[in-house]
């Protein structure tokens, strides 16, 4: 069946450094949005993308969707205690309205 | 204040037993789902509802059942037939079955069959 593939599985980063988390898919997607779980919580919603080559901002984290609608990436600039958690894409196909989520990105940062 | 709960947060089970989750929503959305999350391996989807008195099943609905009689309510049974129950539940649900939607999560049942 469909998946999104999403890596790495972790990531360490000492706090200030920059993070990535990426995620791929065999099928071209109608949609991707990205989720936020923070450590014993449940996932909440930070964004979704739609357009082919998109590219949103929060603050210091950039979402990026890619031209062929297949892969979308997080960045997370200098990192902060706060960002600790797990980050899920989910990317979304045009018939079943179903979203599917990539195994998800543990991120731990070290003050 | 509007959203979802589950209930409860901690449930403990002996082999062979069925058990019912709860979940419910006071959002006034149309879908909901069930998800299990193991480490390492994501959110997968056990089922979904469109509306009230339909559901379809997801990906790894073997072993589960549900129902949804009422809009607000959409609960999950895990029965004796599910070889390896122990795992985090999670529900959800969105004002549609779009994949456009965005997905609102309750806190979750953290599910551990002895």
């Amino acid at each position: 069946g469909q998946q999104v593939m999403q890596i790495p599985q972790y990531q360490h980063v000492q706090e200030g450094e920059d993070f990535t988390t990426y995620c791929n898919s065999s099928t071209t997607l109608s949609n991707i949005q990205w989720y936020k779980q923070r450590p014993g919580g449940h996932p909440v919603f930070l964004i979704q993308l739609v357009k082919s080559g998109e590219v949103k901002k929060q603050k210091r984290l950039t979402f990026q969707f890619g031209e062929a609608k297949k892969n979308s990436s997080l960045h997370i600039t200098a990192t902060q205690t706060t960002d600790v958690g797990t980050y899920f894409c989910a990317g979304g196909l045009d018939q079943g309205g179903k979203l599917i989520f990539g195994q998800g990105t543990e991120l731990s940062v070290k003050p | 204040d509007g959203g979802i709960t589950q209930s409860p947060k901690y449930l403990f089970r002996k082999e062979g037993q069925n058990v019912t989750l709860s979940c419910e929503q006071n959002l006034n959305h149309d879908a909901m789902y069930w998800y299990r999350q193991d480490p390492g391996q994501g959110l997968r989807l056990i089922y979904y509802s469109q509306i009230v008195n339909d559901f379809q099943k997801g990906d790894i609905a073997e072993g589960y059942s549900v129902s949804r009689e009422k809009k607000e309510s959409f609960p999950l049974t895990v029965t004796s037939a599910q070889k390896n129950p122990t795992a985090f539940y999670l529900c959800a649900s969105s004002i549609l079955a779009a994949a456009y939607n965005e997905q609102f999560f309750g806190p979750g049942t953290r599910l551990t069959v002895l």
